[in-house]
This record gives C-alpha cells, sequence and structure tokens, in this order.
C-alpha cells in the first residue's frame, strides 16, 4: 500500500515554462486535494475534487488548473510559472461520507520557479 | 483564509517535558483535526476529536476541545526528540478542511 505518491519530488522552472504535477492515491478514496506550503503560512488549498468527475477551487486556484483523471489521479498544471508559484505543493485524499475524515498526504513536491 | 490559528508559533521544551499548543477557530464546527509535518516530510494525522467530546488521548497525546470558546489544545507529555515538528490544527466543511500556520515544536536532548 503506497498511500499518496507524487511526483516529481523536486522541479525547477524558468519563469513562463509549464509543468504537470502527478498525484495518485491506492485507497480507493473520492476526494482528493492541492496544496501549497509557504514558509510561515501553513497549507493553502488551491484546487480539489470531492469525487470523481467534480473539481473545483480553493483558496488560491489563480494559476493553476486541475484534472481528476480517474478515481486514483489528480494532477496539477501550472501552465505559465511565475516565480511566486515557487512553493512545496502536497496531494491529499481522504474518504469523506459523513463528514471529514483524516487527510493523508504524499511526500510534496518542491518547486522553484527562476 | 484559514479558519484555525495556533498557539504560540515556536515552542522549545527540554526532552521528557510536556508540550501544550493551542489552536482558535471561528465557525461553528462538526469536528477538529490534528496534524504533525516533520522537516521536509507531507503531514500525518495525529487525532480527530468530534464537537461533542471534551477530550481525546492518544498514546502521549491528550486532545481537548471547548466548543463554547472555539478553541482546542494539543499536549504532548513526555516529549522525545522524534516530537520534533510542527503541528496544525485543521476544521472541515462542504470537503475542504482549513489549516492553521502551525506551532513548531523543538524538543532539546
Amino acid at each position: 500500500n503506497a498511500g499518496v505518491t507524487q511526483t516529481p519530488k523536486f522541479q525547477v522552472l524558468k519563469t513562463g515554462q509549464s509543468m504537470t504535477l502527478q498525484c495518485a492515491q491506492d485507497m480507493n478514496h473520492n476526494s482528493m486535494y492541492w496544496y501549497r506550503q509557504d514558509p510561515g503560512m501553513g497549507l493553502r488549498l488551491i484546487y480539489y475534487s470531492a469525487s470523481e468527475g467534480t473539481t473545483d477551487k480553493g483558496e488560491v486556484p489563480n494559476g493553476y488548473n486541475v484534472s481528476r483523471l480517474n478515481k486514483r489521479e489528480f494532477s496539477l498544471r501550472l501552465e505559465s510559472a511565475a516565480p511566486s508559484q515557487t512553493s512545496v505543493y502536497f496531494c491529499a485524499s481522504t474518504q469523506w461520507a459523513q463528514g471529514p475524515y483524516e487527510q493523508y498526504f504524499g511526500p510534496g513536491t518542491r518547486l522553484t520557479v527562476t | 483564509s484559514q479558519q484555525g490559528e495556533e498557539d504560540p508559533q515556536a515552542l522549545s521544551i527540554q526532552e521528557g517535558e510536556n508540550a501544550t499548543m493551542n489552536c482558535s477557530y471561528k465557525t461553528s464546527i462538526n469536528n477538529l483535526q490534528w496534524y504533525r509535518q516533520n522537516s521536509g516530510r507531507g503531514l500525518v494525522h495525529l487525532i480527530l476529536i468530534r464537537s461533542n467530546e471534551r477530550e481525546k488521548h492518544s498514546g502521549r497525546l491528550r486532545v481537548t476541545l471547548d466548543t463554547s470558546k472555539k478553541s482546542s489544545s494539543l499536549l504532548i507529555t513526555a516529549s522525545r526528540a522524534a516530537d520534533t515538528a510542527s503541528y496544525f490544527c485543521a476544521t472541515g466543511d462542504d470537503y475542504k478542511l482549513s489549516f492553521g500556520a502551525g506551532t513548531t515544536v523543538t524538543v532539546r536532548a
């Protein structure tokens, strides 16, 4: 049981380049999330998918797009990277039934935009 | 905006001492969760306390919840070097969790 996996672990982009962060979970969870974490800011929600086939904006969606490819996979795309998107990105999943349950987090992707 | 706010921002204690951190939140909740993050890693769920519970234990962790004051506390007893981490509270609604900025705990040997 791998839990939540993320690729890549590290990435350096130049301003204006694009990339896709991949996330997969093997726990049969229905809900998946993308967060970014900046120093001293805690986690901020970028986008989430409450169930397969749905996606919704979180607190900081500008500059990002997402795709819930299937129940297991949820990708985050940066179309034109900016230095302000330098951050650590975490994917998480949970089985959301009658209220929030614990979220399981991936190891993170450390992205630097120069 | 973040729902929960942890206090203090940072805490340094000697191994064997207890560590207490607090979380305040703004709106009514169904439950509140605490997570730990070791340096450079993803968050790990520690404990969930429901709105109708006042106290919950898990190993060396004790969590209290006071819904009238909209606050929770996390106590780590007999701290160890491995407890050095950041601790976050989180509350949720509409499929989303909101995290505070965290308390960074350093346990000195």
